[in-house]
């Protein structure tokens, strides 16, 4: 199956930082998706991406559709602490009703 | 409005004990999804329902069955559980239309099997 690989896997950052995180995969995607998981709760869409090339913001958050198709990439800027969680990236291919998600970035910021 | 609703929120059964995890979505729509979520694993799919009446596996679907109630229910049973069943295991829908892969999830059922 796909496998999609996010980078990095854990980040500790001071608040006021930038953060970037992305996603690769073997193969292409026709939907990009973030997702961020606060501890105790079920996942929440921040951007989703249907075009290659496609840059999309959400307030301090950023994310951009890679041009081949494989990867995607995701920005926080001037972190605050209600940033902290897991992000994940996802993707789905037209006529699949089926997300791949990567194995998620932890976001940790430090006093 | 309450989303994605899901029950229980925590279980603790026994290896070969059976239970069945509940789960309904009040926002209409059409696709109801089963994931199990474990350290480093990200999320996988056990089962989907793209619509009423149908069922379809996903990447994990070993060991469990579903159920599609209704268009708002959609329920995973554990027939026999095993320790490898340990998992956190979500609910999500999705339905607008085009826009399948904008998923809303519940918060989570936390199982253990001892």
């Amino acid at each position: 199956g796909q496998q999609l690989n996010q980078s990095p896997q854990s980040m500790f950052i001071q608040e006021g930082e930038d953060v970037s995180m992305n996603c690769t995969s073997s193969s292409i995607f026709n939907t990009w998706l973030w997702y961020k998981q606060d501890p105790g709760e079920g996942p929440v869409l921040l951007i989703a991406l249907y075009k290659a090339g496609e840059l999309t913001s959400n307030g301090r958050l950023t994310a951009q559709f890679g041009i081949t198709r494989k990867d995607s990439f995701l920005n926080i800027s001037a972190s605050i602490p209600s940033d902290v969680g897991i992000y994940f990236c996802a993707g789905r291919n037209f006529g699949n009703e089926k997300l791949t998600f990567g194995t998620g970035t932890r976001l940790t910021i430090i006093p | 409005n309450a989303g994605v609703t899901q029950t229980p929120k925590f279980q603790v059964l026994k290896t070969g004990q059976s239970m069945t995890l509940q789960c309904a979505q009040d926002m209409n729509h059409n696709s109801m999804y089963w994931y199990r979520q474990d350290p480093g694993m990200g999320l996988r799919l056990i089962y989907y329902s793209a619509s009423e009446g149908t069922t379809d596996k996903g990447e994990v679907p070993n060991g469990y069955n579903v159920s599609r109630l209704n268009k708002r229910e959609f329920s995973l049973r554990l027939e026999s559980a095993a320790p490898s069943q340990t998992s956190v295991y979500f609910c999500a829908s999705s339905g607008r239309q085009g826009r399948t892969g904008e998923l809303f999830f519940g918060e989570g059922s936390r199982l253990t099997v001892l």
